[in-house]
């Protein structure tokens, strides 16, 4: 069983439909992260957040917004996408940011494609 | 700037066969880690094993054994006998100094055949 958990695990949306990712983890950790993974693009890292504070965001576009109410759950909120944001979105958490030897671990992931 | 490569993009190989993935990385750091993670159809990034630049000693668990040498920035990762449950597509990464931010290899697609 994964320490962390992502729901769904699939999801199918048009363009114009509003939906959200969400992600648990049940490590004790302060930190959690968005990736994102497509078929031509190595891992990407969308957000970060230490202690429920955003400290990381690269360079995502706005119809991708996240949101982390506490140091357990974050979600990812979905609006207006395209087709080539079509990919496997993965969340993952660590004990915190700043010491680079702390582990990342990851959830399953939610393969979202857009239609 | 970190890069990590894998220059291998795809493997093949028997069951029982032994093989190497190859991981060579970039980084101006003298301090950083090294990570290796399995990702099986399901998606899930399996966490296999992280090794600091200070430590250069070879690690070995069941099957599995890494190899890291600082002289060349490799870390390769071999499995031995392998077994088909080990198809599946590995990622190198290296985590560079005061930052939490993993830099991945593209990944070597493994797969064996029964």
């Amino acid at each position: 069983e994964t320490g962390v958990t992502q729901t769904p695990r699939h999801l199918v949306m048009g363009m114009t439909n509003k939906k959200s990712l969400k992600c648990e983890q049940h490590l004790g950790h302060n930190a959690m992260y968005w990736y994102k993974q497509s078929a031509k693009k190595p891992l990407e890292l969308m957000f970060v957040y230490n202690f429920k504070e955003q400290t990381e965001n690269n360079s995502v576009p706005s119809r991708f917004s996240p949101e982390c109410p506490n140091s357990s759950h974050l979600f990812l909120h979905l609006h207006t996408l395209q087709p080539e944001d079509s990919a496997l979105y993965l969340c993952a958490s660590s004990r915190e940011t700043g010491d680079s030897g702390n582990t990342i671990y990851f959830g399953e992931g939610s393969w979202l494609t857009v239609v | 700037a970190q890069k990590v490569t894998q220059a291998q993009t795809e493997i093949s190989v028997v069951e029982k066969e032994d093989v190497t993935l190859d991981c060579v990385y970039e980084t101006r750091d003298t301090t950083y880690y090294l990570f290796w993670y399995k990702q099986p159809p399901s998606g899930e990034l399996v966490f296999l094993i992280r090794r600091n630049s200070f430590d250069e000693q070879n690690e070995i668990s069941g099957r599995y054994s890494w190899n890291f040498q600082k002289s060349t920035s490799s870390f390769n990762f071999t499995i031995t006998a392998s077994q088909v449950v080990d198809s599946a597509v590995y990622f190198c990464a290296l985590s560079p100094q005061g930052a939490q931010k993993l830099v991945f290899g593209q990944g070597t697609r493994l797969t064996i055949n029964p």
